[in-house]
């Protein structure tokens, strides 16, 4: 069936470096992307969205890629610090009302 | 920002015995929220819709008869864990928002022992 997957279970970066987290999706159907970080014991809060019309979108210290030809999204941390490790889901929404599909998640951990 | 609660925040309760969880929009009408569950080390899967004034539509797999869902009001849904078991242990994380904007909530960790 449909579904949204990350590449990497885990990726280890040095405090300063940059981090980039994969997702990779199969539902061309799909017009909403959203990048959550979870905490351990926390809720996901929400980092960064795009929308199916746009490639890029910018936050502070992030950056959302989409590339709807091959279906890959990307999330890109900028001098990424230890208060950025944590889980990392991408979830998109494929216009079956307000519902989101997760991804499996990759673990960011940061090394001082 | 819309701010979303949960309550209690953990639980631990006896197999055999049904559990409360309730989920709050502090700040928002919420006339849709969702109730999400999580493993250990997975990603947050959809149990159910929770609609304001009707009932509930489940995901495939979930059920409903044990896993009881209510939306009395535009601030609060409520998840009733039946009958738990141990399996039933996990992360409980409801959401609510629209299409373009939606908070979740802090997460409910039950343990049934």
């Amino acid at each position: 069936g449909e579904s949204v997957g990350l590449h990497l279970p885990t990726l280890s970066v040095q405090e300063g470096d940059n981090s980039i987290i994969n997702c990779a999706y199969s539902n061309s159907a799909s017009d909403y992307f959203i990048w959550y970080k979870q905490e351990s014991g926390k809720g996901p809060q929400f980092i960064i969205d795009i929308r199916s019309n746009m490639d890029k979108r910018q936050g502070q210290r992030v950056t959302v890629l989409l590339n709807k030809t091959v279906k890959h999204l990307s999330l890109q941390i900028a001098a990424t610090q230890p208060g950025d490790s944590a889980v990392y889901f991408c979830a998109e929404n494929n216009n079956a009302g307000n519902m989101l599909t997760f991804g499996g998640g990759t673990r960011l951990m940061v090394k001082p | 920002g819309a701010v979303v609660s949960q309550h209690p925040s953990w639980v631990i309760c006896k197999s055999g015995t049904s559990v409360k969880i309730e989920c709050r929009s502090l700040d928002f009408q919420a006339t849709t929220m969702f109730w999400y569950r999580q493993f250990p080390k997975q990603s947050l899967m959809l149990m159910a819709t929770s609609n304001e004034g009707s009932k509930a539509t489940y995901e495939q797999g979930v059920e409903k008869d044990k896993f009881l869902i209510n939306h009395a009001s535009l601030t609060l849904s409520t998840l009733t864990v039946t009958s738990a078991h141990p399996e039933d242990s996990s992360f409980y994380i409801c959401s609510a928002g629209t299409y373009y904007e939606q908070y979740f909530g802090p997460g409910t960790r039950l343990t049934v022992t």
